[in-house]
């Protein structure tokens, strides 16, 4: 069974310009996170999907990020435009239970933003 | 605001030692803690999980030590081995909210092994 994929592994823009990160998750997980770390600072809740709808969207820097996930499959994370500070790790996890403890990361997507 | 913090952001040990990984919390609220191994290049990967009713819980070389009163969370590694070498994370999960499921993650620990 495949785990959580995401898509590119790195990416590097310059600032202003719009990258868009996706995410695969477990098939037939409803649930879908993204998470991000910023250089030295700890992982960070982005946002959760249910499905296709947006459960929690509180961790969302700002009006920069906007996350979608048509069909309640693949998910995508588009930063437009990118700044100096989005610069980080972006990662995916997914889980089949809603409450369940065992969430399954993807490997991340490096940004880089210069 | 909430958060879950480590003491130590390093640790170097022999293969064969235990090794000891702390972490600090600060929501009482957390319903469960988990700990997360990171590689290089790979996402966090599960490794155990303790219910805020339990004070232990033990896995495979690993055991997980909750302590409630200190709001304190430890991960031991029984004979520690070089494919043990990553980057721990602790983290919880508050009970209620909106978004069950959503995790807070510490600082990590570097654990590193040597041969």
């Amino acid at each position: 069974e495949a785990g959580v994929t995401q898509f590119p592994s790195h990416s590097v823009i310059e600032k202003g310009q719009t990258v868009t990160l996706r995410c695969d998750p477990i098939s037939g997980h409803d649930n879908l996170y993204w998470y991000r770390r910023v250089m030295g600072k700890e992982i960070k809740f982005l946002l959760h999907f249910v499905k296709e709808s947006k459960q929690d969207e509180s961790g969302m820097p700002n009006n920069r990020f906007l996350a979608e996930r048509t069909g309640g499959t693949y998910s995508t994370l588009k930063v437009q435009p990118a700044e100096l500070e989005d610069s980080g790790v972006y990662f995916c996890a997914s889980s089949q239970v809603y409450g369940g403890t065992e969430a399954f990361f993807g490997q991340g997507t490096r940004l880089t933003v210069v | 605001g909430e958060s879950v913090g480590l003491h130590l952001p390093t640790l170097s040990v022999q293969e064969g030692d235990n090794s000891i990984i702390n972490c600090a919390y600060s929501n009482s609220a957390s319903d469960y803690f988990i700990w997360y191994k990171q590689e290089s290049g790979k996402g966090p990967q599960f490794i155990i999980d303790i219910r805020s009713n339990m004070d232990k819980r033990q896995g495979q070389r690993v055991t997980v030590l909750l302590n409630k009163t200190v709001k304190h969370l430890s991960l031991q590694i029984a004979a520690t081995q070089p494919g043990d070498s990553a980057v721990y994370f602790c983290a919880e999960i508050a009970a209620g909210g909106t978004s069950y499921g959503k995790l807070t993650f510490g600082q990590g620990t570097i654990l590193t092994v040597h041969p």
